[in-house]
């Protein structure tokens, strides 16, 4: 079945302790980003890759780290975890551009609260 | 540049009615995709329809429907005959052909569809 993985799927943790949200895909995907999903604010893209090694940032990267070695991973790492990143997180993969005729699939969500 | 608004936050009908969801888009590309995602209570998001900028023509999928109006800038969603189970939250989005890097999602409208 194609599909996008997330782990974890619920993560609660404290201020500073580093984390990392991983994601999988099993469509041979080349483009996948992350999104964060905040109350009134819809979802907003953090980071994004367009095939392994090439990584570029979304419109909120700050405090987010990413790494794409290979194709069917992208991790998003919070080095330093704080409060304002509590948030629903979302990682999408798709065949080609996000500008494009490809549809994007999303994984089912992980779900990190920061105290 | 590019927007999304989903001007209503939140609406509530009762079951049977029917509803249409507003989405009015910003863009200066003259190629361009507008989507539409359901996101039900357990957080997942579902794609529900992708429509390029040269296909003006109306999408009918069982209770679904969407108008799609170049000239006022709108891709509005109608249910018919609403069900308990289209209460979610749903979120109109847009990509520009050309831009390699993301989907720009509006901030989402709520729907609530009471027995």
């Amino acid at each position: 079945e194609a599909q996008v993985t997330q782990n974890p799927r619920y993560l609660i943790t404290v201020t500073g302790k580093k984390l990392t949200v991983t994601c999988s895909q099993n469509m041979n995907h080349e483009y996948m980003s992350w999104y964060r999903q905040d109350p009134g604010l819809g979802l907003r893209q953090i980071y994004y890759s367009m095939n392994v090694e090439v990584t570029d940032k979304g419109d909120v990267p700050e405090g987010y780290k990413v790494s794409r070695k290979e194709k069917r991973n992208f991790p998003l790492i919070l080095e330093s975890p704080s409060p304002n990143q509590t948030s629903l997180y979302f990682c999408a993969s798709s065949l080609g551009l996000a500008g494009s005729i490809y549809e994007q699939y999303f994984g089912p969500g992980t779900r990190l609260t920061v105290t | 540049a590019q927007k999304v608004t989903q001007a209503q936050t939140e609406i509530s009908v009762v079951e049977k009615e029917d509803v249409t969801l507003d989405c009015v888009y910003e863009t200066r590309d003259t190629t361009y995709y507008l989507f539409w995602y359901k996101q039900p209570p357990s957080g997942e998001l579902v794609f529900l329809i992708r429509r390029n900028s040269f296909d003006e023509q109306n999408e009918i999928s069982g209770r679904y429907s969407w108008n799609f109006q170049k000239s006022t800038s709108s891709f509005n969603f109608t249910i018919t005959a609403s069900q308990v189970v289209d209460s979610a939250v749903y979120f109109c989005a847009l990509s520009e052909a050309g831009r390699d890097d993301k989907i720009i999602f509006g901030k989402g409208t709520r729907l609530h569809i009471l027995p």
